[in-house]
């Protein structure tokens, strides 16, 4: 099946520094990425969607400049969050699906990047 | 080593029958359990979800049940309707710990 790699798994900085997180379709080309954070006890909260070469759209209440969003090709999307902060300390999971072949409206899930800011 | 798994593929209902659909995990870590459906090109959204302290929970015509002894969760819908017909995920979590199960299309059957 389909392959989802994110990349770093986990990841830990210092408060004001910025994390840039990798999500890359391996085995088949990804038109549509999303990005998803999880809070503990709750579902996944989605915070964007992001069409290969377009702009990411985002659900309300993410903010747009902090969490960055990049899908320049058709298998890789970058998430970097920029200014982290302790709150911003979570995990992140991406998916990814595409509108033909293998993994036609199927969505992929990566592992997902635990993120600790200090 | 997929750590939830939902062994069913595919499973067809008639309309007003009851759909039950089936997921298995490994992990005895996980503590929060989900569903999702997903329809065609869309992210999945949420359904409903059940804490590991607790063995059942109802929203409507959703029911999902936890059997933690046998590591074994299951959705009901009842009664199934047309509009139920999609791709359903469940999904266990524990503290930065999220995984899918690799679904179940459901076609309910006017």
């Amino acid at each position: 099946g389909a392959v989802v790699s994110q990349h770093p798994s986990w990841v830990i900085c210092k408060s004001g520094t910025s994390v840039k997180i990798e999500c890359r379709s391996l085995d088949f080309q990804a038109t549509t990425m999303f990005w998803y954070r999880q809070f503990p006890k709750q579902s996944l909260m989605l915070m964007a969607t992001s069409n290969e070469g377009s702009k990411a759209t985002y659900e309300q209440g993410v903010e747009k400049d902090k969490f960055l969003i990049n899908h320049a090709s058709l298998t890789l999307s970058t998430l970097t969050v920029t200014s982290a902060h302790p709150e911003d300390s979570s995990f992140y999971i991406c998916s990814a699906s595409a509108s033909g072949g293998l993994a036609k409206n199927i969505q992929y899930f990566g592992a997902g990047t635990r993120l600790s800011v200090l | 080593d997929q750590q939830v798994k939902q062994n069913s593929p595919s499973l067809s209902v008639q309309e007003g029958r009851i759909s039950i659909l089936n997921c298995d995990y490994t992990n005895s870590m996980f503590d929060y359990f989900l569903w999702y459906k997903k329809y065609p090109a869309e992210g999945p959204t949420f359904l409903i979800s059940i804490s590991s302290i607790k063995d059942k929970n109802e929203d409507g015509r959703f029911t999902v049940f936890l059997n933690k002894s046998a590591k074994h969760l299951s959705l009901h819908i009842v009664p199934s309707q047309p509009g139920d017909s999609a791709v359903y995920f469940c999904a266990a979590s524990a503290p930065y710990q999220f995984y899918f199960g690799t679904g179940t299309s459901l076609t309910v059957i006017p």
